[in-house]
């Protein structure tokens, strides 16, 4: 079955960096488009970024854009998040989803993460 | 495009029939989905297309409305059914959610 599984949260000061990584099993990872949405603790969803399968489209929220990149690795069948110059509003979890499409498109997230924590405070 | 759920919060019993809405601030067609969280988990899609199940979601759930007006409406709540629902403008990006409906217990 489709799984995906993040990791790398954890807590960190305002300023610094962090890794996610999204390992994906259980279906055709590279072609995938991949996204990855946040929920602060007691809030409701963010969208963050998206990737397409080959990692040519990319597209940030505005809110990350310039400070957070999306990437992947389609031979490791792994998606990361690079968090750089974090703030304590990007606390939150993290979560990796795929759409069932190579390219962007206007289709659900059909298969989530169990999501990993990031808090970021001094 | 921002989307407005209602209510922010809910008690129903088993049984009971329970309706949920979401409002997009711009016609959006039928770019819908819902999707159902349990504490400390990971969001579950249930309808997409406004209207379409996910394979797998029980037929208790269904979704209707195209434009700006959206409902998911749940037949008969059962227990396994409290949850938070949130729904989603389908999008290529710039992906936006509603705020989210707890369904709690009576």
């Amino acid at each position: 079955q489709m799984q995906l599984v993040e990791s790398g949260g954890g807590v960190v000061q305002p300023g610094r960096s962090l890794r996610l990584s999204c390992a994906a099993s259980g279906f055709t990872f590279s072609r995938s488009a991949m996204h990855w949405v946040r929920q602060a603790p007691g809030k409701g969803l963010e969208w963050v970024a998206v990737i397409a399968y080959d990692g040519v489209n990319i597209y940030y929220a505005e809110s990350v854009k310039g400070r957070f990149t999306i990437s992947r690795d389609n031979s490791k069948n792994t998606l990361y998040l690079q968090m750089n110059n974090l703030r304590t509003e990007d606390t939150a979890v993290y979560y990796c989803a795929r759409i069932s499409k190579e390219y962007l498109a206007a289709v659900p997230l059909d298969c989530w993460g169990q999501g990993t924590l990031v808090s970021v405070s001094s | 495009i921002q989307l407005t759920q209602s209510p922010s919060s809910l008690s129903a019993s088993v049984g009971d029939r329970v309706t949920i809405t979401c409002r997009a601030s711009q016609v959006i067609g039928s770019y819908l989905a819902w999707y159902q969280q349990k504490p400390g988990k990971a969001p579950n899609l249930l309808i997409y297309d406004a209207s379409t199940l996910h394979s797998g979601v029980p037929s208790r759930f269904s979704g209707s409305g195209s434009g700006t007006d959206f409902t998911l409406t749940i037949s008969s709540l059962q227990p396994e059914d409290f949850a938070t629902y949130h729904c989603q403008h389908l999008n290529s990006y710039f992906l936006t959610f509603g705020g989210g409906t707890k369904v709690e217990i009576k």
